[in-house]
């Protein structure tokens, strides 16, 4: 157990419907990320938080994707509108306030099949 | 993004050491070099870093190359539960992880 949470661990939905997924990072970390992982692949970033500001997104965040981290705390990835290329594991980071070279704490993920 | 180059797959004995290369001839000065590993149905986890001296820690041990353009990554004695695939990442001290296929480890018992 790392002490980043995701929940939910799984989640099948049909396609077009919304989704939400939920992050608690470590308390003290003041860093979050997402990832989205497929099959085979390495994790892609998505997007990055440093407290509540959203600092960084990926091209990959298409307008049907959003992410908030209201009051720095825990952060909430979704996607709206659901296709079946969104299936795939999503995957949560954290690091604490800036310093040399720490390391990053990933979540088990949350894994969506959309049917 | 500097770029790594590692195999797609490795196999190895169980309690044998394994020896994970990975390439990364574009280095600049400011990056250093992770490993990080992720096992079946996990989030992926922090393995080790260093820059240019020689690292090691509980889990493993990192060999770098004096040119700095390869690293080598040592599990001294494979287990079962060090199947996974390993991602060697470059990366400034406040960048990001940018993951690469990795390289996937099978280990024979």
């Amino acid at each position: 157990d790392t002490g980043v949470s995701q929940n939910p661990r799984h989640k099948i939905t049909k396609r077009g419907q919304n989704v939400t997924f939920r992050c608690d990072p470590i308390s003290e970390h003041n860093r979050l990320y997402w990832y989205r992982q497929t099959l085979g692949q390495g994790p892609e970033f998505l997007t990055y938080f440093q407290n509540e500001a959203q600092l960084e997104k990926s091209r990959l965040l298409s307008d049907r994707f959003s992410a908030e981290r209201p009051k720095g705390s825990f952060s909430t990835l979704e996607i709206q509108r659901t296709e079946q290329g969104d299936s795939a594991m999503y995957l949560c980071a954290s690091l604490p306030k800036a310093r040399l070279n720490t390391e990053a704490f990933f979540g088990q993920g949350t894994r969506l099949t959309v049917v | 993004d500097a770029k790594t180059t590692q195999p797609n797959s490795m196999e190895s004995n169980e309690e044998e050491p394994v020896h994970l290369p990975c390439n990364h001839s574009t280095i600049s000065g400011t990056d250093y070099i992770h490993w990080y590993r992720q096992l079946p149905s996990q989030g992926p986890e922090y393995v080790i870093h260093g820059l240019t001296s020689n690292v090691n820690n509980r889990m493993a041990s990192l060999a770098i190359a004096e040119d700095r353009k390869s690293s080598t990554l040592i599990l001294h004695r494979a287990t079962l539960r060090d199947a996974a695939v390993y991602y060697c990442i470059l990366k400034t001290s406040y960048d990001k992880v940018i993951f690469g296929p990795g390289t996937s480890l099978s280990v024979i018992p």
